[in-house]
């Protein structure tokens, strides 16, 4: 069983609908982190949340680590947020274990 | 702009070659973590430097070293390289306070031939 777990795996909408992706883990964590990496490669940090939620922008994120479990949100969704979304978890410092990602795409 | 940069972007060498691969961390940061990204899986941890010294290493066989330079840029080597070694390399440059955030870079495409 992996440590992290997304889903789902493969994500389509039509621009406007409201995304939800889910993270499950099964380790004792310092931090979650959400990234959105698109085709080339490149990763940016979207949210480092410990608890509670977050928002910037369209995008929301929340985690119950008593339910070991998070979600992240994107409101309104567009073409230009079709990449792949990834979750990792923070333990022993700074060392990161990463889901396998939720690849998503948006249509106009 | 995250201020982490890579290269070469792109690499392609054939089985049996060593490759060393180079990271830039961000202004300020003293930690670098180093991750494999083979297609369509999410990103394997290496290991990670910490101040010039290796601060803990992922499941990968020796063959895959690392340093790290006082002005905590770092290098990926790999020797006797393989096909499975083909991947997206990233690194993360963070500053090891608890809490902070990593920041990635735009990663290294191996293919090994």
């Amino acid at each position: 069983k992996n440590e992290v777990e997304q889903s789902p795996q493969n994500l389509t909408a039509q621009e406007g609908e409201f995304i939800t992706i889910n993270c499950s883990y099964s380790v004792g964590i310092s931090a979650l982190h959400w990234l959105q990496q698109h085709p080339g490669g490149g990763i940016v940090s979207l949210f480092m949340l410990s608890s509670g939620k977050k928002k910037h922008g369209r995008l929301i994120a929340t985690i119950n680590i008593q339910e070991k479990h998070s979600s992240l949100h994107i409101t309104a969704s567009h073409p230009r947020d079709s990449a792949v979304y990834i979750c990792a978890v923070r333990w022993d410092t700074d060392k990161l274990i990463f889901g396998t990602g939720t690849r998503l795409q948006v249509f106009p | 702009e995250t201020g982490v940069t890579q290269s070469p972007t792109h690499l392609i060498k054939t089985r049996g070659q060593q490759v060393t691969l180079r990271c830039s961390s961000q202004s300020g940061h003293n930690t670098v973590s180093w991750y494999q990204q083979a297609l369509g899986q999410g990103p394997q941890f290496i290991f990670q430097y910490y101040r010039e010294e290796e601060n803990g290493r992922g499941n990968f066989p020796p063959r895959f070293s690392g340093l790290q330079f006082p002005n905590y840029s770092s290098e990926l080597n790999v020797n006797a390289l393989e096909l499975d070694d083909s991947a997206l390399y990233l690194c993360a440059s963070s500053l090891r306070v608890r809490g902070n955030e990593q920041y990635f870079g735009p990663g290294t495409r191996l293919t090994v031939t």
